[in-house]
């Protein structure tokens, strides 16, 4: 069974600085990866998906991820965070070409510091 | 393009009361919707999979009996927590899919708070 794994709970970063959120996964074959975010009390937000080709990935909002299969990763990546990206991060992954639900990481909570 | 809606957004029910929440795809054909259930402060966990005129498959210690699901069209389907229990109370969270994109649309989830 495919797993994902969020290391970090909480990261506070100033408004400004560059943001790094760290996603590992399991699963056994290709694996199709998604970072999603989630304001309070709110439903799901696509930032971007990787299925195949380019392991670097654009999404909306200036956030791109790159997948390195030798180490099981997609981290998420933001040059440069907004006092608006505060919120939680979850990233997930999907098998047998979508057909099945997601695995969700537990998320991380992004804090923004002015 | 690809919006799921879900209704209510939010419910109050009494305990032993049953609630239904509805998840529908506005502009394409779900051939399956996935429920997902979240916790406060936690992540989502998928309760099962429903594929259009077909009985829904539920994932391990979810109980079907309690969670209903019907998928009766290709633009809906329901949950129904039946004799509802405060340990209920959740964010429930929809999905859809067609059979073209291998990506799944969510809704914007139901928030159901059993008194």
């Amino acid at each position: 069974a495919q797993s994902v794994t969020q290391p970090d709970i909480h990261i506070t970063v100033s408004e400004g600085a560059s943001l790094e959120l760290r996603c590992n996964y399991s699963y056994g074959a290709t694996p199709y990866l998604f970072w999603y975010v989630q304001s309070p009390g709110q439903g799901l937000q696509l930032l971007l998906k990787y299925f195949s080709g380019d392991t670097l990935v654009q999404g909306i909002k200036g956030f791109e991820a790159e997948f390195k299969r030798s180490q099981s990763s997609f981290n998420l990546r933001k040059p440069s965070v907004h006092w608006s990206d505060a919120a939680e991060y979850f990233c997930a992954v999907g098998a047998r070409g979508g057909a099945d639900g997601l695995t969700f990481g537990k998320g991380t909570h992004l804090i923004i510091q002015p | 393009g690809a919006v799921v809606s879900q209704h209510p957004s939010w419910v109050i029910c009494k305990s032993g009361t049953s609630v239904k929440i509805e998840c529908r795809s506005l502009d394409f054909q779900a051939t399956t919707m996935f429920w997902y259930r979240q916790f406060p402060k936690q992540s989502l966990m998928l309760m099962a999979t429903s594929n259009e005129g077909s009985k829904a498959t539920y994932e391990q210690g979810v109980e079907k009996d309690k969670f209903l699901i019907n998928h009766a069209s290709l633009t809906l389907s329901t949950l129904t927590v039946t004799s509802a229990h405060p340990e209920d109370s959740s964010f429930y969270i929809c999905s859809a899919k067609d059979r073209g994109p291998l990506e799944q649309y969510f809704g914007p989830g139901t928030r159901l708070t059993v008194t």
